[in-house]
């Protein structure tokens, strides 16, 4: 069975501080997709980003940056200069890599930017 | 512009009515699935499609059904039976399993 946990419910920065988000996953399968997506107030879901359990680089887009690290089962989340605009749910998401694309996701993290 | 609509953004219903909810998209996509979201939890699914007159349970299929008669549409029923059913759904299609999910704007379903 996939499992993905976000232990932190709620994470609150001041405007311009870097914040990381966290994301452990368990699966059986060696081969797998790993996602971030961002909820919005208005709630639809954003894709952030997709990851393959074969790369393990780091990616930045911006002022976003991801940590995989297949040894602890993480796929950690950064913003690094944080706007008011940040503030959102994020949610990790972990899906097969054959079969029905069903995503498993955790029970997201709400961040809230203090301006 | 290609995406996925849901109608009616907020659907208010009395207790023992089936209601249904609509999801379309535009994007050619073969896959189609329903979400239920529930305050400060995850979305946990309810059917998927992976094509057209083909559909299989979710997580917590109890309660719902659903159909797929058309690649573009795939509209969710809340029967009576659902015992929680005042929720937030969402309606998503993908290219293949190589491929990011993409979601509609939800539907906000109140049941009194």
């Amino acid at each position: 069975a996939q499992k993905v946990t976000q232990a932190q419910t709620e994470i609150s920065v001041v405007e311009k501080e870097d914040v990381t988000l966290d994301c452990v996953y368990e699966t059986r399968d060696t081969t797998y997709y790993l996602f971030w997506y961002k909820q919005p107030p208005s709630g639809e879901l954003v894709f952030l980003i997709r990851r393959n359990s074969f790369d393990e680089q780091n990616e930045i887009s911006g002022r976003y940056s991801w940590n995989f690290q297949k040894s602890t089962s993480s796929f950690n989340f950064t913003i690094t200069a944080s706007q008011v605009v940040d503030s959102a749910v994020y949610f990790c998401a972990l899906s097969a890599w054959f079969g029905n694309e069903k995503l498993t996701f955790g029970t997201g993290t709400r961040l809230t930017i203090i301006p | 512009d290609g995406g996925i609509t849901q109608s009616p953004k907020y659907l208010f219903r009395k207790e023992g009515q089936n209601v249904t909810l609509s999801c379309e998209q535009n994007l050619n996509h073969d896959a189609m699935y329903w979400y239920r979201q529930d305050p400060g939890q995850g979305l946990r699914l309810i059917y998927y499609s992976q094509i057209v007159n083909d559909f299989q349970k979710g997580d917590i299929a109890e309660g719902y059904s659903v159909s797929r008669e058309k690649k573009e549409s795939f509209p969710l029923t809340v029967t009576s039976a659902q015992k929680n059913p005042t929720a937030f759904y969402l309606c998503a299609s993908t290219q293949g399993s190589s491929y990011e999910q993409y979601f509609g704007p939800g539907t906000r379903l109140t049941v009194t």
